[in-house]
């Protein structure tokens, strides 16, 4: 176990759904981070928040919208999405920004 | 641009062989390198890093790197595989701009590693 919690695991939602993607650390790190992983790219840097605030936006479609109410949680929320947005959502934690990267599992996203 | 490149999708090595992964970066600045390993239906797991010294960088199960500078690359090595090292493995540069993405790390695509019995 790696400290950060991700769910669910799998999740597979319609184009019209809204639904929420969530990460959680206890690991006491400051920088938070949402990466998205399709198949023989590289990883895709989403969205870092770093002491709560949101440093990074890597040109994400709105449809898309991260959420980080405490240092110790992070929110996906998905809205409207394409087929094209399925892959696999990484959320990952560091002690400060460029550190060591602690990840979680995923959620497996299929939108249908 | 910082970036990195793993130029090969797949290696293939036999158990008990040598392995290596390759791996070349370009940055501006002295390079931060990072090794990861992806395990199936697993996040990633941090093997090792390069910040500054010794050129050979040791780091989790029997794995290591070596910096080279002129070469600008960090290849990924064990002298002998393992059934278990079967995996996709992530090599990553911190990005040294200025600016909001300082700090951030750039991944490459990763490379699928098979070891045989």
């Amino acid at each position: 176990e790696t400290g950060v919690t991700q769910t669910p695991r799998h999740l597979v939602m319609g184009m019209t759904n809204k639904k929420s993607l969530k990460c959680e650390q206890h690991l006491g790190h400051n920088a938070m981070y949402w990466y998205k992983q399709s198949a023989k790219k590289p990883l895709e840097l989403m969205f870092v928040y770093n002491f709560k605030e949101q440093t990074e936006n890597n040109s994400v479609p709105s449809r898309f919208s991260p959420e980080c109410p405490n240092s110790s949680h992070l929110f996906l929320h998905l809205h409207t999405l394409q087929p094209e947005d399925s892959a696999l959502y990484l959320c990952a934690s560091s002690q400060r920004l460029g550190e060591k990267l602690f990840f979680g599992s995923g959620t497996q996203l299929s939108v249908l | 641009a910082q970036s990195v490149a793993q130029p090969e999708d797949q290696v293939n090595v036999a158990e008990g062989n040598p392995l290596t992964v390759k791996c070349t970066y370009s940055v501006s600045g002295n390079p931060y390198l990072f090794w990861y390993v992806q395990y199936p239906n697993r996040g990633l797991q941090f093997l090792l890093k390069y910040i500054t010294g010794d050129n050979l960088v040791k780091g989790s199960y029997g794995f290591e790197a070596e910096f080279n500078k002129s070469q600008t690359s960090f290849h990924l090595k064990k002298p002998s595989a393992l059934v278990s090292d079967s995996a996709l493995y992530f090599c990553a540069v911190r990005d040294t701009n200025y600016g909001g993405s300082q700090g951030n790390l750039i991944f490459g695509k990763g490379t699928k590693l098979s070891v045989k019995p």
